[in-house]
């Protein structure tokens, strides 16, 4: 079982490229969520997913869309990169359902925008 | 706003006993969760508070005042694993986690 899993582990890449960052679980979580993670703050949320086929904006949403189409796979894109996105990005699972409802993380993504 | 505070850095003796505290003002509040993050690492769930009191579990235990707004994580018996940063977050009225920057900690032999 390997849990969460995340591609690619580091990239750098050109300022204005398309960027998708890939997320798959396989512990048939129903909730997900994507976060950045910067020196000095705390992880902020980008967008989450409650269930398969619904997301939601968290506090950074801005240049930064998601898309749910099954239970496993949650990719985020940024469009058009700017180098303000240079982060740790890091995913999430959860199964939506239990009191604790804790948050799993997978391994991250060491992107650098130049 | 919503915030969350922790001491941006502690340094403790291996063997030793460390608390490391965190205080927050949040829209709401359905419960506490303390992370650890080794350096290059993804958080690893630690610990749940939603009622007073303290929960042990092994070398870990962890409090929380809900009046006060305040939790702390206890960590005994240190050792040198457990340098890393310990990550304080709280789940708000919207069911979403609101996160501290971490409280990075350093183990001396």
């Amino acid at each position: 079982i390997a849990g969460i899993t995340q591609a690619p582990t580091s990239q750098i890449l050109a300022a204005g490229r398309r960027m998708t960052l890939r997320c798959t679980q396989d512990m048939r979580h129903n909730a997900m969520y994507w976060y950045r993670q910067d020196l000095g703050l705390g992880l902020r949320l980008i967008h989450y997913s409650n269930t398969a086929g619904t997301t939601g904006k968290g506090e950074v949403p801005d240049g930064y869309s998601v898309s749910r189409a099954n239970t496993d796979d949650f990719p985020l894109t940024l469009a058009s990169a700017v180098p303000s996105q240079t982060s740790v990005y890091f995913c999430a699972s959860s199964d939506g359902t239990s009191d604790t409802d804790t948050q799993y993380f997978g391994p991250g993504t060491r992107l650098t925008v130049l | 706003g919503q915030n969350i505070d922790q001491p941006t850095e502690m340094t403790a003796t291996e063997g030793a006993i460390v608390q490391i505290n965190c205080t927050y003002q949040t829209s709401g509040f359905n419960g506490l969760f303390w992370y650890q993050q080794h350096a290059g690492e993804a958080p690893t769930f630690l610990s749940y508070n939603v009622l007073d009191g303290l929960e042990e579990k092994g070398r870990f235990s962890s409090f929380l005042s809900r009046s006060k707004g305040y939790s702390y994580l206890l960590l005994k018996e240190l050792q040198m694993k457990d340098s890393a940063s310990y990550l304080c977050a709280v789940k708000d009225s919207n069911y979403q986690l609101i996160w501290g920057a971490g409280t990075k900690l350093i183990i001396k032999p």
